[in-house]
């Protein structure tokens, strides 16, 4: 069982915006500024699109931003196109001595 | 291009050891803290170790899980890191993915910010 929930899969259409939930605890996700979202093509590498909450890596579309309230973090996709349909992983530091948690993961389908 | 590609997955026997590769190109290896992460069939993605720079003394972390029978090493001439995995297990079967590390804070990585493809690893007899 991962240690951050995130929901299992999300749809939208294209054009609509979704928002992709990530609930851990104090000790990750609500203790420290170092979440990071990850989009992931199976198959493909993993392809970090925010860090540090709300920070997007250069040359990630601004259709991608992030966000958090308390202990859940959230990733907001606008403007879905059909390129978006990928799982999308969230992470957090964490003081135990696992040092990263991730979620299980969120399949993201443009309807 | 700045990438890095993991090599040496297969199948392998419990027990057995396999190690790893992640070679590094377009950007200077040496300047960056390295990590390796894992995900097995249905499960999310699990850190396994990470690996400071030479200016950290090389020194390394670890998951608990792996803590032991895995190692994590690096050679900055060739530009790769590598994790050497013994006894293994039949939950070690997974996708193995290295990443780079881009920010460090107090000795801790807070951002992986290049990943490679992955390397399948299948433990069974």
């Amino acid at each position: 069982q991962s240690a951050l929930t995130q929901p299992a899969s999300v749809s939208g259409s294209p054009g609509q915006s979704i928002t992709i939930s990530c609930t851990g605890t104090s000790s990750d996700v609500g203790g420290y500024n170092f979440v990071s979202w990850y989009q992931h093509h199976p198959g493909k590498a993993p392809k970090l699109i925010i860090f540090d909450v709300n920070n997007r890596p250069s040359g990630v579309s601004d259709r991608f931003s992030g966000s958090r309230s308390g202990d859940t973090a959230s990733l907001t996709i606008s403007g879905l196109q059909a390129e978006d349909e990928a799982d999308y992983y969230c992470s957090s530091y964490t003081s135990t001595s696992t040092y990263y948690v991730f979620g299980i993961g969120t399949k993201v389908t443009v309807l | 291009e700045v990438q890095v590609v993991e090599s040496g997955g297969g199948l392998v026997q419990p027990g057995r050891s396999l190690r790893l590769s992640c070679t590094a190109s377009g950007f200077t290896f040496g300047d960056f803290a390295m990590s390796w992460f894992r995900q097995a069939p249905g499960k999310g993605l699990e850190w396994l170790a990470f690996i400071r720079t030479e200016v950290y003394g090389e020194t390394t972390e670890y998951a608990a899980s792996v803590k032991g029978r895995f190692t994590i090493s690096r050679d900055d001439s060739k530009s790769i890191v590598y994790l050497q995995m013994n006894s293994l297990r039949a939950e070690d079967a997974a996708v193995y993915y290295c990443a780079r590390g881009s920010t460090m804070i107090r000795g801790v990585i807070t951002t992986f910010d290049i990943w490679g493809q992955g390397a399948v690893v299948t433990v069974s007899s």
